[in-house]
């Protein structure tokens, strides 16, 4: 089975650009977790979806996060414009509605911003 | 809000050896779920083990198992004849109604000959 796919692995960009990252959550999982990971916060929840519906965003940091789950196979967070203190791992998990104690990680994308 | 406390940044272990790594939290909640995550330098969240707060035998899986103390609400990480494999960061977790997980800072483990 695959698991939790995120593109891109790797990305560098520079300050002002938009920048997108994508999830695939594990076929048949109907929630999805966007975390942060960075040296000074640690691993944070940015926001979560149910069914495709954001639950909880309170932690997406300003307004130049956005995230979106058009369907239940596929999400996007983007930062628009983005900063140098963006730069982090972002990470990307999923689990069944009814079993959100068991999420799994899609292996992150590293963002650096110049 | 809940927290997750690791008051260990690194430790070290010879191979072979048994090593624990200490984890407290805070909530207000009586149903929750615990958890162990190990992330490898390849930086993937490898799921180690997981704890229901309303089960009071402690989670055992192979060579990691845990000593979850709920009233003084600890969960700490033994790890059992240790290998390099296990060298990492290993971060404890906590997860309640809020669905979120909330992670600790995390412990470094070097395994050494």
């Amino acid at each position: 089975d695959a698991g939790v796919i995120q593109s891109p692995r790797h990305e560098v960009t520079e300050m002002g650009q938009e920048v997108t990252l994508r999830c695939k959550p594990i076929s048949g999982h109907n929630s999805l977790f966007w975390y942060r990971q960075t040296m000074m916060r640690g691993l944070e929840l940015l926001i979560y979806f149910n069914n495709n519906v954001p639950i909880d965003d309170s932690g997406m940091p300003e307004d130049r996060f956005s995230a979106k789950m058009p369907n239940a196979s596929f999400s996007t967070l983007k930062i628009q414009p983005s900063e140098p203190r963006d730069s982090a791992v972002y990470f990307c998990a999923s689990s069944l509605l009814r079993r959100v104690n068991e999420q799994f990680f899609g292996p992150g994308t590293r963002l650096t911003v110049l | 809000a809940q927290t997750v406390t690791q008051s260990q940044p690194e430790m070290s272990v010879q191979e072979a050896e048994t090593v624990t790594l200490s984890c407290t939290y805070d909530t207000s909640e009586s149903d929750y779920y615990l958890f162990w995550y190990k992330q490898p330098p390849s930086r993937q969240m490898i799921l180690v083990i997981r704890q229901e707060a309303y089960k009071q035998q402690n989670a055992t899986e192979n060579r990691f198992s845990v000593n979850f103390q709920k009233a003084a609400k600890s969960f700490s990480l033994k790890i059992s004849d240790s290998q390099l494999g296990d060298a990492a960061m290993y971060f404890c977790a906590y997860t309640g109604t809020a669905s979120k997980l909330t992670f600790g800072t995390g412990t470094r483990l070097q395994v050494t000959l």
